[in-house]
């Protein structure tokens, strides 16, 4: 089956700095990808997606880059502010509706 | 507009108790899924439904039944609760194939 796995579980940046998470997915068929960011005691939360004929798509302070050559996609977070602490998991969609999660990693902003 | 609803918010089963999770959504998705998450681990995806009358396995089904009569309403039941389905439940929802689904505040199921 597919496996996606984030690099780190953990991360702390300071308040105002870039933050880059990344993530790996294992099947070459993956064609859809997702960030979530998920607060404690709530559900994951749609942050930006990209599809497998994109490289690089960006959004409100968050840029997802893909790589398909070595199957990695990351999610850079500008300026990260304390509101961004939380756990980010990337998602990716094999067949059309069935997603695979990674671990998740846990972003800790120090003020 | 509630989005994706879940209840109960927290739920506390004895061994091989049955009991059914009940998520809901208004914006007329066709696709509804439900996913357990345990600690340290991603979600992981234990039935979907394409649409009413549809319902496919996931990657974790066992233990688990579900039914779509209704496009809003995706019930998830737990037919003979196991200590190993001590675990937080989420429901989600999208409007088509391979887009962003949106989650419910999930369910915290611990089964003694």
């Amino acid at each position: 089956g597919e496996s996606v796995g984030l690099h780190l579980p953990t991360l702390s940046v300071q308040e105002g700095d870039n933050s880059i998470i990344n993530c790996a997915y294992s099947n070459s068929a993956s064609d859809y990808f997702i960030w979530y960011k998920q607060e404690s005691g709530k559900g994951p939360q749609f942050i930006i997606d990209i599809r497998s004929n994109m490289d690089k798509r960006q959004g409100q302070r968050v840029t997802v880059l893909l790589n398909k050559t070595v199957k990695h996609l990351s999610l850079q977070i500008a300026a990260t502010q304390p509101g961004d602490s939380a756990v980010y998991f990337c998602a990716d969609d094999l067949t059309g509706n069935q997603f695979y999660f990674g671990t998740g990693t846990s972003l800790t902003v120090i003020p | 507009n509630a989005g994706v609803t879940q209840t109960p918010k927290f739920q506390v089963l004895k061994t091989g108790q049955s009991m059914t999770l009940q998520c809901a959504q208004d914006m007329n998705h066709e696709y509804m899924s439900w996913y357990r998450q345990d600690p340290g681990m991603g979600l992981r995806l234990i039935h979907y439904s394409v649409g009413a009358g549809i319902t496919d396995q996931g990657e974790v089904p066992n233990g688990y039944n579900v039914s779509r009569s209704t496009t809003e309403d995706f019930p998830l039941r737990l037919l003979s609760a196991a200590p190993s389905q001590t675990s937080v439940y989420f429901c989600a929802s999208s409007d088509i194939r391979g887009t962003e689904q949106y989650f419910g505040p999930g369910t915290r199921l611990t089964v003694t």
